[in-house]
């Protein structure tokens, strides 16, 4: 039982690249959520999900993308990388209380 | 505007004392409220929740209380052990469990 697995942990990406940080959870929930924390700012939510097919934007959805096309995949996608997009991201699964992964720390140079 | 706050950005206890982190809320709709811990390099991990309908929930060392009227809770960790040295977040949902709102964290460091 792997629980939250997010791949890869780390990457850099140059400015204007793209890339999809991928998430799939074992834990049959219905409820998935991408956060990025960036240092002292906590966690600051992208976008989730409350089932297969359905989306809607969080806190700080601009420069990023989301599908659900299933109940156990939630990739983030990045279109134009930009330096303002370096943080660690983090996806999560929730019931009531929510379990995540281990983490994407992303640069963006 | 921060719906969640942990307005103290760190804490420094001695290891067998209690330790106390603070955290405000302003949504009146939060209706469940947890705490997660962080290590570096890791996903934040569960320790401790609370339903708006209870004031007090205690597992082990750890203890949550809340104030609704005040929108205030805390999370008391007696004894305090050096392991416990991590980042602490609050967090707070409404009742419908669709989102999920942080605090920024709390230091602690759990001295020998």
């Amino acid at each position: 039982n792997a629980g939250v697995t997010q791949t890869p942990k780390f990457r850099i990406l140059k400015i204007g690249q793209s890339m999809t940080l991928q998430c799939t959870q074992d834990m049959n929930h219905n409820y998935m959520y991408w956060y990025r924390q960036d240092p002292g700012m906590g966690l600051k939510l992208i976008y989730y999900s409350v089932g297969a097919g359905i989306t809607d934007k969080g806190e700080v959805p601009n420069g990023y993308n989301v599908s659900r096309s299933t109940t156990e995949d939630f990739p983030l996608r990045l279109e134009l990388a930009a330096p303002s997009q370096t943080s660690v991201y983090f996806c999560a699964t929730r019931l009531k209380e929510a379990f995540f992964g281990q983490g994407t720390r992303l640069t963006v140079v | 505007d921060q719906q969640v706050k942990q307005n103290s950005p760190s804490l420094s206890v001695q290891e067998g004392r209690i330790s106390i982190l603070n955290c405000d809320y302003t949504n009146s709709m939060f209706d469940y409220f947890l705490w997660y811990k962080k290590y570096p390099a890791e996903g934040p991990t569960f320790l401790i929740s609370i339903s708006s309908i209870k004031d007090k929930n205690e597992d082990g060392r750890f203890t949550v209380f809340l104030n609704k009227s005040a929108k205030h809770l805390s999370l008391h960790i007696v004894p305090s052990q050096p392991g416990d040295s991590a980042v602490y977040f609050c967090a707070a949902s409404d009742a419908g469990y669709s989102t999920l709102t942080f605090g920024k964290g709390t230091m602690l460091l759990v001295s020998p």
